[in-house]
């Protein structure tokens, strides 16, 4: 079992709607969660970044984590034809990182 | 700032050659993350550094990887020899600290092809 688990997808969505992502992950001891943004033929960066439970909002973006599910949720308003790029879920343990095996999204104009 | 500089960009070779990867980190990161990405597999850390030391290659799969950190400059990843099933995109990732609270700056990374 990987230790970030994470629908592959792809994911399709008009324009404007409210997209989901979600993974789950299974070390009680991670702190930190993250989510990155990779575009095709470029590396990932940084998107979203929380630390232990709760929400943060960025924007048009929100990003969620249940401690008590092992639940990390990144939702998206008003979705945009840029925002079409792969999202991959991000938890660490001190400095090792674990990434999921990220959700392609495309959104359609 | 440059950000975290990979080369080369793409690579193709023939199975059985070596192959160098080298990765230069953003100035004043003081680690330093190498990453195999396949459709397959995903993202995966193969190998992390922390001031030029390596803390923890349980990634690396086999042998025939080997990473070194000669400099708080420059890191490379060598695979000897190699094979097709190593074909993947490699990425280099820096940060400052070493805890999980500061980001990760990923470089563009190397497209390796082994016929």
């Amino acid at each position: 079992q990987k230790e970030v688990e994470q629908d592959p997808g792809p994911l399709s969505v008009p324009e404007g709607a409210i997209v989901s992502l979600n993974c789950t992950y299974s070390n009680s001891a991670f702190q930190y969660f993250m989510w990155y943004r990779q575009y095709s033929r470029k590396g990932p960066e940084l998107l979203m970044y929380t630390y232990s439970s709760g929400n943060k909002e960025d924007g048009r973006f929100t990003a969620q984590v249940d401690k008590s599910s092992k639940y990390i949720s990144l939702f998206i308003r008003d979705s945009q034809p840029s925002d079409s790029a792969t999202y991959l879920c991000a938890s660490t343990n001190f400095n090792k990182f674990y990434f999921g095996s990220g959700t392609k999204l495309n959104v359609k104009p | 700032d440059a950000g975290v500089i990979q080369s080369p960009r793409h690579e193709v070779t023939e199975m059985g050659q070596e192959v160098t990867l080298r990765c230069k980190p953003i100035s004043g990161h003081n680690s330093l993350f190498w990453y195999r990405q396949t459709m397959m597999r995903g993202l995966e850390l193969l190998i992390y550094f922390n001031n030029n030391v390596p803390i923890d290659d349980s990634g690396m799969p086999e042998d025939r990887f080997s990473a070194k950190m000669p400099n708080a400059s420059f890191s490379t990843l060598k695979i000897q020899p190699s094979e097709p099933r190593d074909s993947a995109v490699y990425f280099c990732a820096t940060k400052r600290g070493s805890t999980g609270s500061d980001e990760q700056f990923f470089g563009p990374g190397t497209r390796l092809t082994v016929l």
